[in-house]
């Protein structure tokens, strides 16, 4: 299985703030990589997808970068709205991975 | 705009065999790949699986011996059954549309259902 890591687990920040958020695969997975934001007790919701293109309704602060085994989750300015976690997944082949997660706390 | 729907026991006891349902309304179950996630409480999310309006099915390998996923197109519902569960199986469960034969990405979720599993 491709294993998927995530740094950080969490990260502070204010409103304003411009945020990254990387994710690495054990092995190369492409540009097959999507990235998810997660509320307290709801599902998550799809942002970004092929690594870098932004999924429809998503605001374009959020984009998506990399290639390979390394990309990264960019939020140009930190929304209220954008507390949350975020998960990427890769999804080559016949299985998909989740990395662990990173919170985005004030 | 398609909306899924999880429905089932919330309440299953080891080591019986968990039953899942996930209906598809808004939209065509043809065409796409459908899967199902677990996440336990306060922790992240895990893969179970996915499968075609065919029938094709590709398994999480670490859960594979204990899966099974059906589709019936003509009520445009498919289902899991994860048998032999225990403790380490209590999770809220979603079921999501996978664009696995596209773009990729799962971009429709279900709300989610709690499943516990105890005696």
């Amino acid at each position: 299985d491709i294993q998927m890591t995530q740094s950080p687990s969490t990260l502070s920040a204010s409103v304003g703030d411009r945020v990254t958020i990387t994710c690495r695969a054990s092995q190369s997975v492409s540009s097959w990589l999507a990235w998810y934001q997660q509320k307290p007790g709801k599902a998550p919701k799809l942002l970004i997808y092929k690594a870098s293109s932004l999924q429809s309704g998503v605001p374009s602060r959020f984009s998506g970068s990399g290639s390979g085994t390394d990309f990264t989750l960019t939020i140009s300015s930190l929304q209220p709205d954008d507390f949350a976690t975020y998960y990427c997944q890769q999804y080559t082949s016949y299985s998909t991975t989740f990395g662990q997660g990173t919170k985005v706390e004030v | 705009q398609v909306q899924l729907q999880e429905s089932g026991p919330g309440l299953v006891k080891p080591p019986e065999t968990l039953s899942l349902t996930c209906t598809v309304s808004g939209g065509s179950i043809g065409t796409y790949y459908w899967s199902w996630i677990r996440q336990p409480a306060g922790k992240g999310l895990e893969w179970i699986g996915r499968i075609y309006n065919s029938g094709t099915t590709n398994y999480n390998p670490s859960l594979k011996s204990r899966v099974t996923m059906s589709v019936d197109t003509s009520k445009k519902q498919f289902s899991l059954k994860l048998t032999s569960v225990t403790a380490a199986d209590t999770a809220v469960y979603y079921c999501a549309r996978d664009l696995h034969s596209s773009v990729g990405g799962l971009d429709v979720w279900g709300q989610g259902t709690t499943v516990t599993v105890s005696s």
